[in-house]
């Protein structure tokens, strides 16, 4: 199984939904980001979570909101889906007590559309 | 101006080329330097992590810092087509969260 586990792969949505996009871990880290990947954007943090109880918002949170469900689980919402919401999704996990692995652990990835 | 710039490319190189990709950046507070490879349809996975300015080698792949110019690269030696890919960087001030993202690179290995 991987570390990082995205649900669903793919998504398509009418604008005006709201949806729901999960993520569970299997790392044991404390730390779990949801991130966006846009052509020619990059990756753009959307909300970050250093536990069950430190949410934090990132450089574009507007539109989204997260619960951080248990330290393996973090989920992402769309209240209301808008087209410029179409984007690829990427759940993170870090653990910073690591001096060799400052990195970040992925998941595959949610690729959704709005329509 | 972007924190950090990265050309997206193409790039294409045969079989066995040396393979260089680049990023700038703006803010001398970055510490912290990290490249990922990214398949398609898959998330980023980290490649190499340097910390300050130097060089560090692992097998075919070296990450070198020039913090004077603000500059990073990633070499890649005896490049294969399983290194196509694009290739991300990313660099923070504090070492722990808030990575900033290069856009990417993205690289064709020609067999």
């Amino acid at each position: 199984d991987a570390d990082v586990t995205q649900t669903p792969r793919n998504r398509i949505t009418k604008t005006g939904k709201r949806i729901m996009l999960e993520c569970s871990q299997t790392k044991g880290h404390d730390r779990m980001y949801w991130y966006r990947q846009d052509p020619g954007l990059g990756l753009r943090l959307i909300y970050y979570s250093f536990d069950v109880k430190d949410i934090n918002k990132g450089e574009i949170s507007d539109g989204y909101s997260v619960s951080r469900q248990a330290q393996a689980k973090f989920s992402l919402s769309l209240e209301s889906a808008i087209p410029n919401q179409t984007a690829l999704y990427f759940c993170a996990t870090s653990d910073p007590n690591r001096a060799s692995n400052y990195g970040y652990t992925f998941g595959s990835g949610t690729r959704l559309t709005v329509v | 101006q972007k924190e950090v710039e990265q050309d997206p490319g193409p790039l294409s190189v045969p079989e066995g080329a040396i393979v260089s990709l680049n990023c700038t950046y703006s803010n001398s507070a970055f510490q912290y330097f990290m490249w990922y490879r990214q398949y398609s349809r898959k998330g980023p996975e980290l490649l190499m992590y340097t910390y300050s300015s130097g060089n560090k080698e692992d097998g075919r792949f070296t990450a070198q810092v020039d913090k004077s110019s603000k500059y990073i690269s990633l070499f890649i030696r005896d490049s294969q087509p399983s290194d196509s890919a694009t290739y991300l960087c990313a660099m923070s001030d504090t070492g722990t969260y808030k990575y900033i993202f290069g856009t990417g690179t993205r690289l064709k290995v020609l067999a």
